[in-house]
């Protein structure tokens, strides 16, 4: 069973807009979420993230929410540049885990 | 600091051929993780290790072993080669922080046929 879920498998956006990526978990366990962007042919790099005792974090242009009701995050990117082009991952720690659990990825494309 | 380096970046096997991938890092992480990535199925871990001497397995351990002889360094091995191991490996590592954030390596393209 998917623990953590990234049901669109991808998103395109114009250039100057706001990409609004979605995941969204089952465990109630889960305390720590993150955000990993992926180029091909290269590791993924972590981006932002963002701890259950919070609703939201902002880096840049790159905000992340999180509705533990709801069991949701986003992340908003505002404004998308085309070199945010890229697969995005949504991972989730519980506490005292050492292990991340990764959702599939979305491929967000950003046109020019 | 190089990071997390992976040799090799590619390689072909026949079925039933043996072959190591290497994970190195020089960040004196503690905990060093192996995991596969296959389209549409984002990343699976296959084994990890929460430092020098232990290992513990993933979601996906069947077909795989791992070894971490070195801190800095974590081997995974595939015995007997299988088409359903085609796919790109990443090592990633991580200090003992509550929020492990994972440094990932380049990847491993693998073809097995």
């Amino acid at each position: 069973d998917q623990q953590v879920k990234q049901n669109s498998p991808s998103l395109s956006v114009q250039e100057g807009r706001i990409s609004i990526l979605n995941c969204d978990y089952t465990n109630s366990m889960f305390d720590y979420f993150l955000w990993y962007k992926k180029y091909p042919a290269e590791g993924p790099t972590f981006l932002i993230s963002i701890s259950s005792i919070k609703d939201k974090n902002e880096d840049g242009r790159f905000t992340v929410f999180l509705n533990k009701s709801a069991k949701h995050l986003s992340l908003h990117i505002v404004p998308s540049q085309p070199g945010d082009s890229a697969v995005y991952f949504c991972a989730a720690l519980q506490g005292g885990s050492e292990k991340l659990v990764f959702g599939k990825g979305m491929k967000l494309t950003v046109n020019p | 600091n190089a990071g997390v380096t992976q040799t090799p970046k590619f390689r072909v096997l026949k079925t039933g051929q043996s072959m190591t991938l290497l994970c190195a890092q020089d960040m004196n992480h503690e905990y060093m993780y192996w995991y596969r990535q296959d389209p549409g199925m984002g990343l699976r871990l296959i084994h990890y290790s929460v430092g020098e001497g232990t290992t513990a397995k993933g979601e996906v351990p069947d077909g795989y072993n791992v070894s971490r002889l070195k801190k800095q360094n974590f081997l995974l091995g595939l015995e007997s080669a299988a088409p359903s191991q085609t796919s790109v490996y990443f090592c990633a590592s991580t200090q003992v922080d509550p929020t492990n954030e994972q440094f990932f390596g380049p990847g491993t393209r693998l073809t097995v046929l």
